[in-house]
């Protein structure tokens, strides 16, 4: 079956680095997306990988290794407004996207 | 408009009644699609639309169908509404479906629950 894990709940401080995890078992791969969602809103795109490495845009950073079936987000200098669950996705065989449950960040000041 | 609208913005329905949820997207994408999404599962697919005519089915399509008439609608009805269709529901769009790189835009969401 397919499958994406990631930590059900984080929470950080204010100001500070955390990382968000995901793994992924899946018939396939063709890339992988983070999403952002706050609460009662819909979700947006924050990242995309399809090669190994690491993608920078701004604070928030997101790494893949495809040996590993891994991937994280890396979110700096943590504002209040991050807040919010983030969504890990990846793109099987077949170009559906499988989510995963999403983690909750909660920050604190 | 711009992007995607979903009515109604919630509803409150008697089981066993039938109820339609819009989309409506306005950027000309081939793909549009239908999740569910409820508390600790993540977004589950109902179904899926490559292009305008076409639907197909997602993981979770019991007691839901779809069509697809034209490139902007793309309508989920419930034919008999049961409480665990309780959830809240949200319509994407992307350029296409067969692609590697295929960001979704999602609507504003519907919530809806069945007593």
């Amino acid at each position: 079956g397919q499958n994406i894990d990631q930590p059900t709940e984080m929470t950080a401080t204010e100001g500070a680095i955390v990382q968000i995890n995901c793994t992924y078992q899946t018939s396939g791969f063709n890339g992988l997306f983070w999403y952002q969602q706050h609460a009662g809103e819909a979700p947006t795109f924050l990242s995309y990988n399809v090669l190994d490495g690491l993608e920078e845009k701004g604070r928030f950073s997101s790494f893949l290794s495809r040996s590993k079936g891994y991937s994280y987000l890396l979110l700096k200098e943590l504002q209040m407004k991050d807040s919010a669950s983030y969504l890990c996705a990846v793109t099987d065989s077949n170009y559906q996207l499988i989510w995963g449950a999403g983690t909750k960040l909660i920050i604190k000041p | 408009i711009a992007g995607i609208t979903q009515a109604p913005t919630s509803q409150i329905l008697a089981a066993g009644r039938r109820m339609t949820l819009r989309c409506t997207q306005d950027m000309r994408h081939n793909a549009m699609y239908w999740y569910r999404q409820d508390l600790g599962l993540g977004l589950r697919l109902i179904h899926y639309s490559n292009t305008a005519g076409t639907t197909g089915k997602g993981e979770v399509p019991d007691g839901y169908s779809v069509s697809r008439a034209n490139t902007d609608d793309f309508p989920l009805t419930l034919a008999s509404a049961v409480p665990s269709q309780t959830s809240v529901y949200f319509c994407a769009s992307s350029d296409s479906l067969a692609s590697s790189y295929n960001e979704q835009f999602f609507g504003p969401g519907t919530r809806l629950t069945v007593l």
